[in-house]
């Protein structure tokens, strides 16, 4: 069984500071993790994913995320917030092993304060 | 990456009627999903459609209260059965990469409310 945890429903931060959300997941087998990001009235967007290479990963809109297994984390950062990075953010897992099946955390509402 | 349209895109429906939800993709993808968005929550799979094959229902739904189809490759259909304002949720499909990819792309959703 696989489990996706996202500390903090809800993250405030200044325009131009560092933005951090949290993500622990828990997974039987190497997983594939993944960011998703949600507009308001949209669909999800995918950020970022890592796949087993490297594990520092880059994404869109200048997010990365640095998969760290020994702490079973992977925690998504911009340097620097914007406003329109305000949405809501969810990390997802996908175990492999032929299991195509996401398991989202229950997501962070990121909030850029002007 | 696929792009994934979704009609209809908002609905307001009466309790005790259904409604289909259509999801088309733009290229032919072997795995698409339906998940299901409560309000101020996070994404709950309902199934796993494969063309050719019946729809794999996750816990706690089952096909009387939403049939899916998948006649082809490139498009899927949700039924929300017999609706009660529990329901009232957004709707999302989504289909897998392919290959050894495992991420999903995702529709824009279809935001349902049932009085």
């Amino acid at each position: 069984a696989q489990s996706v945890t996202q500390l903090g429903s809800h993250v405030s931060v200044s325009e131009g500071a560092l933005v951090l959300l949290r993500c622990n997941y828990s997974s039987s087998v190497p997983p594939y993790l993944f960011w998703y990001v949600q507009y308001p009235n949209q669909g999800l967007q995918l950020l970022l994913k890592y796949t087993s290479a490297a594990t520092l990963v880059k994404g869109i809109n200048g997010f990365e995320a640095e998969f760290k297994k020994s702490e079973t984390s992977f925690h998504l950062t911009k340097p620097s917030a914007h406003m329109s990075d305000a949405a809501e953010y969810f990390c997802a897992v996908s175990s492999g092993a032929g299991s195509y099946q996401l398991t989202f955390g229950k997501g962070t509402k990121l909030s850029v304060i002007p | 990456s696929a792009v994934i349209s979704q009609k209809p895109s908002r609905d307001i429906c009466q309790r005790g009627t259904s409604l289909t939800i259509q999801c088309q993709v733009d290229s032919q993808v072997t795995m698409m999903f339906w998940y299901r968005q409560q309000p101020g929550q996070s994404l709950t799979l309902i199934a796993t459609a494969n063309q050719g094959s019946e729809a794999t229902y996750e816990s706690g739904f089952v096909i009387d209260k939403f049939p899916i189809s998948r006649p082809n490759l490139t498009f899927s259909t949700l039924t929300v059965s017999n609706m009660s304002p529990e329901d009232s949720s957004i709707y999302l499909c989504s289909s897998r990469a392919g290959g050894l990819n495992h991420e999903q792309f995702f529709g824009p959703g279809t935001r349902l409310t049932v009085l």
